[in-house]
């Protein structure tokens, strides 16, 4: 009954390699996130859906590229993996309108570590 | 555009003594504020929240939050901790952009 889950919760790959991470959240929320925390522990948003529509786009290299194939899904694939893609990602949703905000709930992490 | 800043990078306190872990924000529109906690090698967890109405809110493990308005703060309090309250604390906002927009956090280091 996890709220929001991603997987996998450690990836480890080489450089230059095409990976995924998957994200599915269960809330019946309309708008999911993708966050990647540094070596500092430093939150940093990367993009927003709201019902499968990009609304959010931080400035992230375009190797990286998230897909929502439903609501309760936002996927994250990045192209080309390098050194400094080694993060934490996380998945969070939340029950959004301009009329009303909500906290975001966040999945339990995915420890990306490139060699 | 909205900012937050955890000035304590980290707060080291003896266990039972009381502790704040100041967070102080900018926006030039209504805000939502929140913090979270994040437990070693886990996720982030909602703490406590506040959208409106009453100023000072609660969790449900004893920590509170008093949004200032006229100081942009909300601070984070516990009259007594436990060494089982050590974690990472963000505190984040959310306004106009709907961006929820973290600090840099601050760990609290709880010591027997």
């Amino acid at each position: 009954d996890t709220a929001v889950s991603q997987t996998p919760k450690y990836l480890v790959t080489q450089m230059g390699n095409d990976k995924s991470i998957k994200c599915e959240q269960n809330l019946g929320h309309d708008t999911m996130y993708w966050y990647k925390q540094d070596s500092k522990k430093f939150l940093k948003i990367m993009f927003s859906y709201n019902n499968k529509e990009l609304i959010i786009n931080e400035t992230v290299p375009n190797r990286f590229s998230p897909k929502s194939p439903d609501k309760a899904h936002l996927n994250l694939h990045i192209n080309s993996l390098e050194l400094g893609d080694s993060a934490v990602y996380f998945c969070a949703s939340s029950q959004d309108s301009w009329e009303r905000h909500t906290e975001a709930f966040f999945g339990q992490g995915t420890r990306l570590t490139v060699v | 555009a909205q900012s937050v800043t955890q000035l304590d990078s980290q707060v080291p306190v003896f266990e039972e003594a009381p502790v704040e872990l100041r967070c102080n924000y900018s926006s030039s529109v209504s805000v939502y504020l929140f913090w979270y906690v994040q437990y070693p090698n886990q996720g982030l967890q909602l703490l406590l929240k506040y959208l409106s109405g009453s100023t000072l809110v609660e969790s449900i493990n004893g920590f509170e939050a008093e949004f200032n308005k006229s100081q942009t703060s909300f601070h984070l309090r516990k009259p007594s901790v436990h060494i089982s309250d050590t974690a990472e604390y963000f505190c984040a906002v959310r306004g106009a952009t709907n961006k929820l927009i973290f600090g840099t956090g601050t760990l609290l280091a709880v010591q027997p």
